[in-house]
């Protein structure tokens, strides 16, 4: 079975932190994804990797950063939190063209 | 005009009820629809995956797709109250596209 690991399960944090969320999976997938999921907006992709080191922006790319310098784990960054990046956030791999797989999310709160 | 249009509800339904979710979509390039069901505070977990048109069954789930109308749908026969979740539409373009996009949600209440 697929296991996609996020590094907390919820998160507080205050306005003007930089925040590390890091995912982790254990497939050789070499695809990896970063979404965040709201109320009434559903899933939107915030960037994407398709090998190491290598990154693609996503619809919602603003105020946010990623890090792959390792195959399986695959890391959001965000440089300055502010309240409106409050939000569940999912990473998910996948391999090829195939369906990809998602984590337990990341629940985040900016104070 | 969104490009994946999904109703989110809420749905609840009886016990035993025969449940029908469908997604909309405008692109014609898409020929990868998937179904995940997504429990409250986890992540979405894939439940049909199937390539352009017509019906896969899965146990008491089917899913089908009717590309001359861009409508696909998921039946869930003889609900049951483990079957209350949300359940999200994604579909793909073919070629080297990796990005999926995404229905709303909708969400489905099963009373025992």
């Amino acid at each position: 079975d697929v296991k996609v690991t996020q590094s907390s399960r919820y998160l507080v944090k205050r306005t003007g932190e930089k925040v590390f969320l890091e995912c982790v999976q254990d497939m050789d997938h070499e695809n990896m994804f970063w979404y965040r999921q709201d109320p009434g907006l559903g899933l939107r992709l915030i960037y994407f990797s398709y090998d190491v080191k290598m990154k693609e922006k996503g619809d919602i790319p603003e105020g946010y950063s990623v890090s792959r310098e390792k195959k399986e784990r695959f890391s959001l960054i965000l440089e300055s939190a502010s309240t409106n990046q409050t939000s569940m956030y999912l990473c998910a791999s996948s391999t090829g063209l195939k369906t990809q797989y998602f984590g337990p999310g990341t629940r985040l709160t900016v104070l | 005009q969104k490009e994946v249009e999904q109703d989110p509800g809420p749905l609840s339904v009886p016990e035993g009820a025969i449940v029908s979710l469908n997604c909309t979509y405008s692109n014609s390039a898409f020929q990868y629809f998937m179904w995940y069901r997504q429990y409250s505070r986890k992540g979405p977990e894939l439940l049909m995956y199937t390539y352009s048109s017509g019906n896969k069954e899965d146990g008491r789930f089917t899913a089908q797709v009717d590309k001359s109308s861009k409508y696909i749908s998921l039946f869930i026969r003889d609900s049951q109250p483990s079957d209350s979740a949300t359940y999200l539409c994604a579909m793909r373009e073919a070629g080297n596209n990796r990005k999926l996009i995404w229905g709303l949600g909708t969400s489905l209440a099963v009373n025992p």
